[in-house]
């Protein structure tokens, strides 16, 4: 069975930092393309990053752009989002989601449940 | 950045009777070389993440029941549930794929029960 396991949210400040990490298993991770998206509460969705099997491409939303930074341990099939300047904006629940990728790539199968990011003073 | 306009934002139907949502694109998501439309429908239930409904606008994914359909092509879609349930209850939302990694969602549809 395909699991994500988001972790690492929580509380911080205007200004501060934070890392999630996204547990994967119960497929080949190494071959998986990911992403990272977020719902602000009460909100739609928005895409944020994506990043390569091999972690050698990666792109950005403009509204994290220079702010975010994914990577990924394909040893240790997990996959990650340093956040750092974070701003009230980016209060969210922060998913992690596999793309089916090659000619179905943006489509996302599989996703975690998410971890939840309050950005307040 | 390719705008995707859902409408309308909620709506409430009879168990049983036929829900129908809206999802129009700011460009064509046509790609014209494999005459494929980069548009895709989530559901998303409460506490839960999304979850892969429709692709290519029109193909069900892994096992979605067939009274989920999506239709239409370019900029202008549709997502149809012929006979509603109760567990159908939930937000739905469109997606663009044609200028993937950046993709873009509509602002969702919320389907009640009537």
């Amino acid at each position: 069975e395909v699991q994500l396991v988001e972790s690492g949210g929580g509380l911080v400040q205007p200004g501060g930092s934070l890392r999630l990490s996204c547990a994967a298993s119960g497929f080949t991770f190494i071959n998986y393309e990911m992403n990272w998206v977020r719902q602000a509460p009460g909100e739609g969705l928005e895409w944020i990053s994506y990043i390569s099997a091999s972690g050698s491409t990666i792109y950005y939303a403009d509204s994290v752009k220079g702010r975010f930074t994914i990577s990924r341990d394909n040893a240790k099939n997990s996959l990650y989002l340093q956040m750092n300047s974070l701003r009230a904006e980016d209060t969210a629940v922060y998913y992690c989601a596999s793309d089916m990728g090659a000619a179905h790539r943006g489509l996302f199968d599989h996703w975690g449940q998410g971890t939840l990011v309050t950005v307040s003073s | 950045d390719i705008v995707m306009t859902q409408s309308p934002d909620s709506l409430a139907v009879s168990l049983g009777e036929r829900a129908t949502i809206n999802c129009k694109s700011s460009q064509s998501v046509l790609y014209s070389s494999n005459n494929k439309n980069y548009l895709a429908w989530y559901q998303q239930k409460p506490g839960q993440p999304p979850k892969l409904l429709i692709y290519w606008a029109s193909t069900r994914g892994s096992g979605v029941p067939d009274r989920f359909s999506g239709s239409g092509s370019g900029t202008d879609f549709t997502l149809t549930i012929s006979s509603l349930q109760a567990e159908d209850v939930a937000v739905y939302y469109c997606q663009q794929y044609y200028s993937t990694p950046w993709l873009t969602f509509g602002g969702g549809t919320r389907v009640e029960i009537k």
